[in-house]
C-alpha cells in the first residue's frame, strides 16, 4: 500500500503570512495532485505535476514535486482568508488513473 | 454541464437496511470513482469503474457494491448497512490515459444508526 503523509495536519495562521505544507512518500508516484477541499464540497483540482523537480505556480501558491517524484511542498505566499480549506495531496501511479491521498492539511487563515 | 452530481445529498439509515447512492456525470468520462471520507482517514478508494459494464474494487469494498449500466451514472449500493459506514461518500470521474484531474460530486452525507 503506497502511503503519503501530509504535514502539518492543522495550520492555523494570520492573514499576510507565508506557509508551506509537505507531502511525502516512501513511494515513487508518476504524478502528484494538490486539491482544495471546503467544508461540505467535493475536492477540486489545483495542480497536477509530472516530472522531477518541477515547480509550478498559480498566483500565490507555489507547487514543487520532488526530484524523485516522492515528495511534494505546496508553498502560499501571503495567506488570504479565501485560502482557508483542506489542502490534499494526491499521488498517481498511472493505470487506471488510480491515485492515493493524503489525509490532508486543514488550513485556517484569520482575518 | 453539472458536472458530477450525486444523490441524495443526506440520509439517514437504521443498522441493516439498504440504500443506493446515485452518481451522475455529464463529461463523457471513461473512469468513475466511489470514495470515502472519514476524520483522519482521508479519502480512501471503495471501487472504481474503467467503462460501461465494468467495476473494480478498491482498497475499502467490504459491504458495498457497484454497478455501471450507463457510461454516465455509477451506482454505489449498501446492502445491509452498518454503525461503520457512517461516512461522507464522493464521486469522482476522469478521462482516462492521461494525468487528469479527478472531478468530485458535492458528496453524500450518511449516518447509519
Amino acid at each position: 500500500t503506497q502511503l503519503l503523509e501530509q504535514s502539518p495536519q492543522f495550520l492555523s495562521i494570520q492573514e499576510g503570512e507565508n506557509l508551506t505544507v509537505y507531502c511525502n512518500s516512501s513511494s515513487v508516484f508518476s504524478s502528484l495532485q494538490w486539491y482544495r477541499q471546503e467544508p461540505g464540497e467535493g475536492p477540486v483540482l489545483l495542480v497536477t505535476v509530472v516530472t522531477g523537480g518541477e515547480v509550478k505556480k498559480l498566483k500565490r501558491l507555489t507547487f514543487q514535486f520532488g526530484d524523485a517524484r516522492k515528495d511534494s511542498s505546496l508553498h502560499i505566499t501571503a495567506a488570504q482568508p479565501g485560502d482557508t480549506g483542506l489542502y490534499l495531496c494526491a499521488g498517481g501511479t498511472g493505470g487506471y488513473q488510480k491515485v492515493t491521498f493524503g489525509i490532508g492539511t486543514k488550513l485556517q487563515v484569520i482575518p | 454541464n453539472a458536472g458530477v452530481t450525486q444523490t441524495p445529498k443526506f440520509r439517514v439509515l437504521k443498522t441493516g437496511q439498504s440504500m443506493t447512492l446515485l452518481c451522475a456525470q455529464d463529461m463523457n468520462h471513461e473512469y468513475m470513482y466511489w470514495y470515502r471520507q472519514d476524520p483522519g482517514m482521508g479519502l480512501r478508494l471503495i471501487h472504481y469503474s474503467v467503462g460501461e459494464g465494468t467495476t473494480a474494487k478498491g482498497e475499502v469494498p467490504d459491504g458495498y457494491n457497484v454497478s455501471r449500466l450507463k457510461k454516465q451514472n455509477f451506482l454505489l449500493g449498501l446492502e445491509s448497512a452498518a454503525p461503520s459506514q457512517t461516512s461522507v461518500y464522493f464521486c469522482a470521474s476522469t478521462t482516462g490515459g492521461g494525468q487528469g484531474p479527478q472531478y468530485f460530486g458535492p458528496g453524500t452525507r450518511l449516518l447509519v444508526l
